[in-house]
């Protein structure tokens, strides 16, 4: 079945690089999606990419995707305080449905 | 202006009671979802309707019950409240059929049965 998986815990330091990783099992997967839940809020889409591209880079957020290996990494660069949160990929394949990682909780101190 | 409204926020009730949760979304889209995230942040799919017609219903029990009065709104209803139960539901929308997919999310009504 589908099946997406994250590392749960990420800890940086301000001003640095985060390296968001994330592995998955459906093939066909259409749209792979990174979303940021912030303490006691809901779901915000942060950016997605095309499962025919290999890279896409919006502002400080760079998502790789290596369609071979079913990886999916994020990466936020010049981290700041306000980037901790936890970070959810999903993806979406022949349904409507999205699947979700269990979630990677990024904590960024000073 | 909020694009999916969820009511209500926070819900506290007893075990064995029915409640319901209302979602309405203002994007004009046709495809509408309830997930489910445990204590343990893991969110999964339970129900999706597009144009009031459940199109995906996960394994979820019998005592859950969506409601599609209108293409707009997505209710959930809750049979016989369990401890298990508890949980933050979340409610989100899309286009459907568009190719991009991009769902929207709710802000989430937390849950806490007792």
């Amino acid at each position: 079945g589908e099946d997406v998986e994250q590392s749960l815990f990420l800890s940086v330091r301000e001003g640095d690089s985060s390296v968001i990783n994330c592995t998955y099992t459906d093939s066909s997967s259409t749209y792979l999606y990174w979303y940021k839940q912030e303490p006691g809020a809901g779901l915000q889409l942060l950016t997605y990419i095309f499962s025919n591209m290999d890279m896409k880079q919006d502002q400080r957020l760079t998502v790789l995707l290596n369609k071979k290996d079913k990886h999916l990494s994020l990466r936020i660069a010049d981290t700041q305080t306000g980037d901790s949160a936890i970070y959810f990929c999903a993806e979406k394949g022949n349904t409507d449905k999205l699947i979700f990682g269990t979630g990677t909780r990024l904590q960024v101190f000073p | 202006d909020t694009a999916v409204s969820q009511t209500p926020k926070y819900l506290v009730t007893q075990m064995g009671n029915d409640k319901s949760i209302k979602c309405e979304q203002n994007l004009g889209h046709d495809t509408m979802y309830w997930y489910k995230q445990d204590s343990k942040k893991f969110l999964k799919i339970m129900f999706s309707y597009n144009n009031k017609e459940l199109i995906i219903n996960e394994t979820v029990p019998n005592r859950f019950s969506p409601k599609s009065p209108d293409k707009a709104h997505l209710n959930l209803h809750i049979n016989s409240l369990e401890l298990g139960d508890s949980a933050v539901y979340f409610c989100a929308s899309s286009h459907g059929g568009s190719t991009i997919e991009t769902q929207y999310f709710g802000p989430g009504t937390r849950l806490l049965v007792l």
